[in-house]
């Protein structure tokens, strides 16, 4: 079992829909919980992080947790043609190690 | 604030050569981080580094890979003898801290293959 595990897709999403991506993690002691967005040829770059069970909003994107299931979430509200890329969900299991996930390529078609 | 500076931004080499890669992280960062990423994949931390001392190593591949960082700065990434599953980008990253929270900011990559 894969410590971090994504749907690797493509996930193809109409633009102005809601895209929603899924993480699942097996350490139940993990921490903190983060989504990374990567565009092709680009390096990851982080869009939020979650600690506390439940949502997170900022912007169009909102993160929610479920530590009870192992279960993290980010949904793209409105999605845009820009929000095409690859998105990362990261685990980190103390002192700041970041486990990643595979990655879900989304695609936002206009 | 500049970011994380990393070069080369490509290389090539055969297997069984040598090749290093160099690392500037962010002023002020204490916390650097090399990555492996293979096409396809997640990025694989190899090495974490907190100001000149190996915080967690425990997937860098000892036999081949080594890496340093010296005055607890910049820091370089070595491969001897590479090998043809070495090729993916390696990534850099730092952070303020290694405290949970601190946003690890990632350099632009080195693309390497081995031929």
């Amino acid at each position: 079992q894969k410590e971090v595990e994504q749907n690797s897709g493509p996930l193809s999403v109409p633009e102005g829909a809601i895209a929603s991506l899924n993480c699942t993690y097996s350490d139940r002691g993990s921490q903190s919980f983060f989504w990374y967005r990567q565009y092709s040829g680009k390096s990851p770059e982080l869009i939020m992080f979650i600690y506390s069970n439940g949502d997170k909003e900022d912007g169009r994107f909102t993160a929610q947790l479920n530590k009870a299931s192992q279960y993290v979430s980010l949904l793209i509200r409105d999605s845009q043609p820009s929000d095409s890329a690859t998105y990362l969900c990261a685990v980190s299991q103390g002192a700041q190690k970041l486990v990643f996930g595979q990655g879900t390529r989304l695609t936002i078609n206009p | 604030e500049a970011g994380v500076a990393q070069s080369p931004r490509y290389k090539i080499i055969e297997k069984r050569q040598s090749v290093a890669f160099w690392c500037n992280p962010i002023s002020g960062h204490a916390t650097l981080y090399w990555y492996q990423q293979i096409l396809g994949q997640g990025p694989k931390l190899l090495i974490q580094f907190q100001n000149n001392g190996v915080v967690d190593d425990s997937q860098l591949p000892k036999d081949r890979f080594s890496a340093e960082r010296l005055k607890g700065v910049d820091s370089t990434l070595k491969i001897q003898p590479a090998k043809l599953e070495d090729s993916a980008v390696y990534l850099c990253a730092s952070s303020l801290s290694g405290r949970a929270g601190n946003e690890q900011f990632f350099g632009p990559g080195t693309r390497l293959t081995v031929l």
